[in-house]
């Protein structure tokens, strides 16, 4: 089964504090995502990364970056966290190819920023 | 903008009834995954439909994609306590270099 490991399940920060957020997957995915889930809101598109060392951005990604120096671990980064990016935030991964493949999530991590 | 449009946004029913939950677009997809999600966790793959009016069983749950390949329907026979949480419908656009694209999810909720 694919695992998709999230570093922190709770995390709880100050504004203003850089951020750090860690994803690794065991399946040698080309593909991961960093995804943000509030109620109402679904779920939003931060970041994305088809390959090592390359990222594309979101629908969301002002306030975030991210990393991706090993195929299995891709890092978002929150440069400086601000209250309204208190959120679940759902990492996945998935094989090649847009579309058609399913995304494998993380149990997500539970981020407030005080 | 392509949009996936899920209904009812929530449904509490009591355990054994039946229940339909919907997910619609103006848009056509190559494919459509339904994802369930529990409290505590990420969204879990239930099943992938191809092909225009495509139905597939997954032992209570049946799951339909619409002939045009606009939208989908998951059905439960049933229901009962564990069927509990978030069912998410997410389309694949047409153009493969496109990204997968999640409805907002419908919350369920089965009373014992």
């Amino acid at each position: 089964d694919v695992k998709v490991t999230q570093s922190s399940r709770y995390l709880v920060k100050r504004t203003g504090e850089k951020v750090f957020l860690e994803c690794v997957q065991d399946m040698d995915h080309e593909n991961m995502f960093w995804y943000r889930q509030d109620p109402g809101l679904g779920l939003r598109l931060i970041y994305f990364s088809y390959d090592v060392k390359m990222k594309e951005k979101g629908d969301i990604p002002e306030g975030y970056s991210v990393s991706r120096e090993k195929k299995e671990r891709f890092s978002l980064i929150l440069e400086s966290a601000s209250t309204n990016q208190t959120s679940m935030y759902l990492c996945a991964s998935s094989w090649p190819g847009t579309g058609h493949q399913p995304q494998h999530f993380g149990d997500g991590t539970r981020l407030s920023i005080l | 903008t392509q949009l996936l449009e899920q209904s009812p946004q929530f449904l509490s029913i009591q355990e054994g009834e039946n229940l339909t939950v919907y997910c619609n677009s103006s848009s056509v997809f190559s494919s459509l995954q339904w994802y369930r999600q529990e409290p505590g966790e990420g969204p879990v793959l239930l099943v992938t439909v191809v092909t225009g009016g495509e139905v597939k069983k997954l032992k209570r749950l049946t799951f339909q994609f619409g002939d045009a390949r606009k939208d989908s329907s998951l059905h439960i026979t049933a229901a009962q306590p564990g069927d509990t949480g978030l069912y998410l419908c997410a389309g694949a656009p047409m153009n493969r270099d496109d990204k997968i694209i999640f409805g907002k999810g419908t919350r369920l909720h089965i009373l014992p």
